[in-house]
C-alpha cells in the first residue's frame, strides 16, 4: 500500500533552517508529482510548491519563493522539502502529498506531517 | 492566484439529515478540452492530515462513503452530505488544481446539532 512517511518534529530559532524529509513506498516513485502543504496551528491548508516525477521541475507558491526549495531522491524514494530564514508564522504541521495520477492534481495520499517549531 | 471561498464557515446538523457546504473560486476551473472542474474536496479530522472525497468536482474517491457526494462546474460547486454521521464531524476543504498556486478554501467545520 502507498505510504509517505514524514521526519520527526523540529524546533528551530528564528532564521534558521529546516530540512523535512517524506519516504515513499508502495508505488513508482518516479511517475507522480508531489506536493508540499502547510498548516498553522488552529488555520487553514496552504499550498508552498510542487516538485516533478523526475525531479527536475519545481513551482513555489510565490510567497515561498527564494526561501523553499522541494528535492526528491529517486535512489531512496525520499522526497525533500528545505525552507530557510524562519520566522514564528513559520510554525505548522508540514505534509507531503502525492497526486492522484498524471494530469489529475487531487492530493489522494498524505503523510502524517511534521511539525516545525519556530521559536527562540 | 485563484481565490477559493467557502460558506458557510461553520454549520451543526442533527445526525442523519443533510450537511451542505460551498465552494466559489474567483476564476473557471473547468478544463474546456476535457469538460473537467479541477477542483477537490477533503475532510480533515483534528490530529490528521486531510482525506480526499472527490476529485473533478464529483468523483467520489475509491472507499468514500456514497453519502458524500460533490457537484458544480466552473466556479461555483457543493460537497453534500446525505445523511450526517457522528464520524464525519470534521473541517471540510475545497482545492483547486486547474492552475498553480494550487488554493485551498478556508474551510467549513460540521458539528453535530
Amino acid at each position: 500500500q502507498v505510504q509517505l512517511v514524514q521526519s520527526g518534529a523540529e524546533v528551530k530559532k528564528p532564521g534558521a533552517s529546516v530540512k523535512i524529509s517524506c519516504r515513499a513506498s508502495g508505488y513508482t516513485f518516479t511517475s507522480y508529482y508531489m506536493h508540499w502543504v502547510r498548516q498553522a496551528p488552529g488555520q487553514g491548508l496552504e499550498w508552498l510548491g510542487i516538485i516533478n516525477p523526475s525531479g527536475t521541475t519545481t513551482n513555489y507558491a510565490q510567497k515561498f519563493q527564494g526561501r523553499v526549495t522541494m528535492t526528491r531522491d529517486t535512489s531512496t524514494t525520499t522526497l525533500y522539502m528545505e525552507m530557510s530564514s524562519l520566522r514564528s508564522e513559520d510554525t505548522a504541521v508540514y505534509y507531503c502529498a502525492r497526486e492522484v495520477a498524471v494530469g489529475n492534481g487531487a492530493l489522494q495520499y498524505w503523510g502524517q506531517g511534521t511539525l516545525v517549531t519556530v521559536s527562540s | 492566484d485563484i481565490v477559493m471561498t467557502q460558506s458557510p464557515d461553520s454549520l451543526a446538523v442533527s445526525l442523519g439529515e443533510r450537511a451542505t457546504i460551498n465552494c466559489k473560486s474567483s476564476q473557471s476551473v473547468l478544463y474546456s478540452s476535457s469538460n473537467r472542474s479541477h477542483l477537490a474536496w477533503y475532510q480533515q479530522k483534528p490530529g490528521q492530515p486531510p482525506k480526499l472525497l472527490t476529485y473533478w468536482a464529483s468523483t467520489r474517491e475509491s472507499g468514500v462513503p456514497d453519502r458524500f457526494s460533490g457537484s458544480g462546474s466552473g466556479t461555483d460547486f457543493t460537497l453534500t452530505i446525505s445523511s450526517l454521521q457522528a464520524e464525519d464531524v470534521a473541517v471540510y476543504y475545497c482545492q483547486q488544481y486547474y492552475s498553480s498556486p494550487r488554493t485551498f478554501g478556508p474551510g467549513t467545520k460540521v458539528d453535530i446539532k
